[in-house]
């Protein structure tokens, strides 16, 4: 199967670091995805990794990715209000292209 | 990284009625693809578009109840008919190999009202 899960909710300090996990099934996935929602819009592309890497760092953000356990995790440094909003983890099918999504976790950021 | 665009943004329709939504995109992608987001829920994919012929739909979801049109590589159309109240949701099209990159960005979505 290609089921993705993700916990539904952080709540963070503004300042503080912010780390959502997600794990993934399809070992034959290409690449992973972490997707940004904010209230009322569609998803913003935030940051990907391909499969044969192990991090990959993109200013405050921080992407993890233990192959072995099918585990991905996404670290946003400094975290400001801006960034409370729904997080979308997905893995890419191997030949199709196709997204699995995760069900979403929800960050708040508190002052 | 791609410029898309979708038509309407948001739409209140009535039972039985169908409303096209449509997906531009600024450039050439090889692959572009509708999903549905139920209120509060993640995002479920109904079909891939595929240029010059029929839409591949995923398990659940229909041509006659969907019916997908993609008459060259920067647009494409969802069609939802014969609506019910259970098709309100946010409607997504996303495209992949945009200059040549390996992924897949999403367009604003089309809010649907079903009453």
């Amino acid at each position: 199967g290609e089921d993705v899960e993700q916990s539904l909710f952080l709540s963070v300090r503004e300042g503080d670091s912010s780390v959502i996990n997600c794990t993934y099934t399809d070992s034959s996935s290409t690449y992973l995805y972490w997707y940004k929602q904010e209230p009322g819009a569609g998803l913003q592309l935030l940051t990907y990794i391909f499969s044969n890497m192990d991090m990959k760092q993109d200013q405050r953000l921080t992407v993890l990715l233990n192959k072995k356990d099918k585990h991905l995790s996404l670290r946003i440094a400094d975290t400001q209000t801006g960034d409370s909003a729904i997080y979308f983890c997905a893995e890419a099918r191997a030949n199709d292209y196709k997204l699995s999504f995760g069900a979403g976790t929800t960050v708040t950021v508190r002052a | 990284s791609a410029v898309i665009s979708q038509k309407p943004s948001r739409d209140i329709c009535q039972r039985g009625t169908s409303l096209t939504i449509q997906c531009q995109v600024d450039s050439q992608v090889t692959m572009m693809f509708w999903y549905r987001q139920q209120p509060g829920q993640s995002l479920t994919l109904i079909a891939t578009a595929n240029q010059g012929s029929e839409a591949t739909y995923e398990s659940g979801f229909v041509i006659d109840k969907f019916p997908i049109s993609r008459p060259n590589l920067t647009f494409s159309t969802l069609t939802v008919s014969n609506m019910s109240p259970e098709d309100s949701s946010i409607y997504l099209c996303s495209v992949e190999g945009y200059g040549m990159q390996e992924t897949q960005y999403f367009g604003p979505g089309t809010r649907l009202l079903v009453l």
